[in-house]
Formats: C-alpha cells, structure tokens, sequence
C-alpha cells in the first residue's frame, strides 16, 4: 500500500545547529503535506505544509522543502532550541474525497542538547 | 472553543467492556476526525465527519468501533468488546471547510484519550 516514511528515526544537535528532518512518501498523488510536531503526552501540532505545486515554503525558523520528483519531504528548523526537542511527523493528503485522511510517517526523535 | 477537546484524558478498561471517547471540536469547524495511535508511533485514521454525516469511514473497524457526531453534543467514538490492541491514544481532530489555501486545511488535533486495556 501508499505510505510515508522517515529516513532517521532519531536525530540529536545542538542548541543553535539547523536541524533536518526528511521523509519519504510513496503516494504520486499526494497534493498537500504537512508536518506536525509532537510533544510528549500532547497531540500533533501543525508546523507547516505545503502544497504539490510548491517546492519551498517558509515559516518562522522552519522551512520545508518538496522534492517531486524523488517524493521526498524536508523540513529544516534554523538555530533549533531545546524546545524544539519532540517528534516530528510528516503526513501527506491527496485531498478530494480523502480529505483530512493524513498517513503519517513513522516520526523522527529530535533531542536538542543545551 | 479554540482547542479540540477530548474525555477522558485516561480510561481503564477489562478486556471485553465497553469504551465511550468523546471529542468537542473547535466552534465553526466542520469536520471532525478520529485517529489511533499506538505505542507513540504511526497514526492511523479512523473515520471523519462532515458536519454529523460520516465523511470517510474507511479505517474503521467495522466489527467493535462505532462513532457519532450529532448537533449539540460532542462527537463520541465507541469500541464495543474492547480487545489488547485496542490499546492506543485517541485523538480527534477539527478542521474548517476545504481550501486552497496553504495553512486552511489544517487539522488541529487534541490532546488525546489514552485507552489500556487490561
């Protein structure tokens, strides 16, 4: 079947490094993906997504990046902080009739050090 | 209410006994979603409504899950002869009307209800 997956299940760095986070998806007919990040006993809370007809959006302090072409999905966290520390997700949608139907990734561990 | 809220944070439940999760969506939003997630790993859609209409049932289990959204109530999500694996958090989430735009599709999730059953 379709699915999302992450490459690294944990990554570690350091308080001020740039962090990324990448993911695999399967499914061409994807048109919309998100990433959420997760803290310990919360829900997903939404970062940021981007549209298939994007290859970049920017947020703030966060950018994710689409690759088409090879179906990947990047997110990128500038100066990361150790509250950034959690699991993050990335999720895609093909919209229409499966809208709100997110499949998820398996999630990446980020640990920030001080 | 800004935020998706869910009862019962915790439920404890024997194995074959019944258990009711409930869900009160964000004020003004129109779909509502049900997702599993086991051991704090993947997420697996369960079901969504539109307004109290099913949207989209097809990760239900149809044999022991069932769900309701009717007006004026919070959404419910019931597991009849609960087994092992229902084991998992529950989450809900909301979401306004289908947009275009970047950001309006957004799901908010709440906080979950974690079912054990023993």
């Amino acid at each position: 079947g379709e699915s999302v997956g992450l490459h690294l299940p944990t990554l570690s760095v350091q308080e001020g490094d740039n962090s990324i986070i990448n993911c695999a998806y399967s499914n061409s007919a994807s048109d919309y993906f998100i990433w959420y990040k997760q803290e310990s006993g919360k829900g997903p809370q939404f970062i940021i997504d981007i549209r298939s007809n994007m290859d970049k959006r920017q947020g703030q302090r966060v950018t994710v990046l689409l690759n088409k072409t090879v179906k990947h999905l990047s997110l990128q966290i500038a100066a990361t902080q150790p509250g950034d520390s959690a699991v993050y997700f990335c999720a895609e949608n093909a919209g229409g009739t499966s809208y709100g139907k997110l499949t998820f990734g398996q999630g990446t561990i980020l640990t920030v050090h001080p | 209410g800004e935020e998706v809220a869910q009862t019962p944070k915790h439920l404890v439940r024997g194995e074959g006994q019944k258990a009711k999760l409930y869900c009160a969506p964000i004020k003004g939003h129109s779909y509502v979603f049900w997702y599993q997630q086991v051991l704090k790993n993947e997420f697996k859609f369960l079901i969504s409504f539109q307004n109290e209409n099913v949207f989209d049932e097809t990760g239900m289990p149809k044999e022991r899950f069932s769900a309701k959204c009717l007006p004026n109530s919070p959404c419910s999500l019931e597991i009849q002869a609960t087994k092992l694996e229902d084991s998992a958090v529950y989450f809900c989430a909301s979401s306004p009307r289908p947009s275009g735009r970047s950001g309006a599709n957004v799901l908010t999730f709440g906080a979950g209800s974690r079912l054990t059953v023993l």
